[in-house]
């Protein structure tokens, strides 16, 4: 059963980047047919897609995002990766990464537990 | 850009109650990428319907939905302790390619 573990600091500084990493374990990120995304939850707040991205390193992002946002693949280590620049108190969230699945329609059928991100001075 | 709303925002229902969410686009969604997650406190949201009507495995059949275009429905049978938690809709394909509505909470009344 595939899972999807986030790692990364939990606290970073205003104007700093904030970089997750998503660990992905029993199955390979080089299968065809899922994409490999960031979701984030402001607190007490919905769901925002932020991108995602394929094996291949193809990538798509949130138009509110896409200028301080990087999404990267690393298939020898089955893991991608999160880098959101010139962050603010608004980036304080959960951020959470997941799998999309074509057998799904594309919905997510596999997340993580997600994790605390606090931006603060 | 693709809009999703849902309705009502909190939702007050008794157990054994039915409670009824609506999800609606501002353009169509092809129907078999609209999907619905159930969010409990604390944790992460999980897969409970995709292609607008099949049920994720692990959830009762007193979940359904329906609906196509711009208007989607889930409905919850006979409300159980459990059920009680927010839930989203999510579409795919669209612009952005993927969005979130901003979800209905179901709470005990």
């Amino acid at each position: 059963q595939v899972q999807v573990q986030e790692s990364g600091p939990g606290l970073v500084k205003p104007s700093q980047t904030l970089s997750l990493t998503c660990t992905v374990s029993g199955g390979s990120i080089n299968s065809d047919g899922f994409y490999w995304t960031w979701i984030r939850q402001n607190p007490g707040k919905g769901l925002e897609w932020m991108g995602h991205t394929y094996y291949s390193g193809n990538t798509f992002y949130n138009p509110s995002l896409k200028t301080r946002l990087a999404i990267s693949v690393d298939t020898s280590n089955n893991r991608f990766s999160l880098k959101l620049n010139s962050v603010t108190a608004a980036d304080t969230a959960v951020y959470y990464c997941a799998r999309v699945s074509r057998h799904f329609y594309f919905g997510l059928d596999v997340w993580g537990q997600g994790t605390t991100v606090t931006v603060s001075s | 850009e693709i809009v999703l709303t849902q309705s009502p925002g909190t939702l007050s229902l008794s157990p054994g109650e039915r409670a009824n969410l609506s999800c609606r686009a501002s353009q169509n969604v092809g129907s078999q990428f609209l999907a619905w997650y159930q969010q409990r406190p604390g944790q992460a949201p999980r897969l409970l319907i995709y292609g607008a009507t099949n049920r994720a495995s692990g959830f009762s059949d007193r979940f359904s939905a329906g609906g196509s275009g711009t208007d989607f429905t889930l409905t919850i049978d006979r409300l159980e302790p459990e059920d009680f938690a927010v839930y989203f809709c999510q579409q795919y394909g669209g612009s952005p390619p993927l969005s979130f509505g901003g979800g209905t909470k179901v709470e005990i009344k």
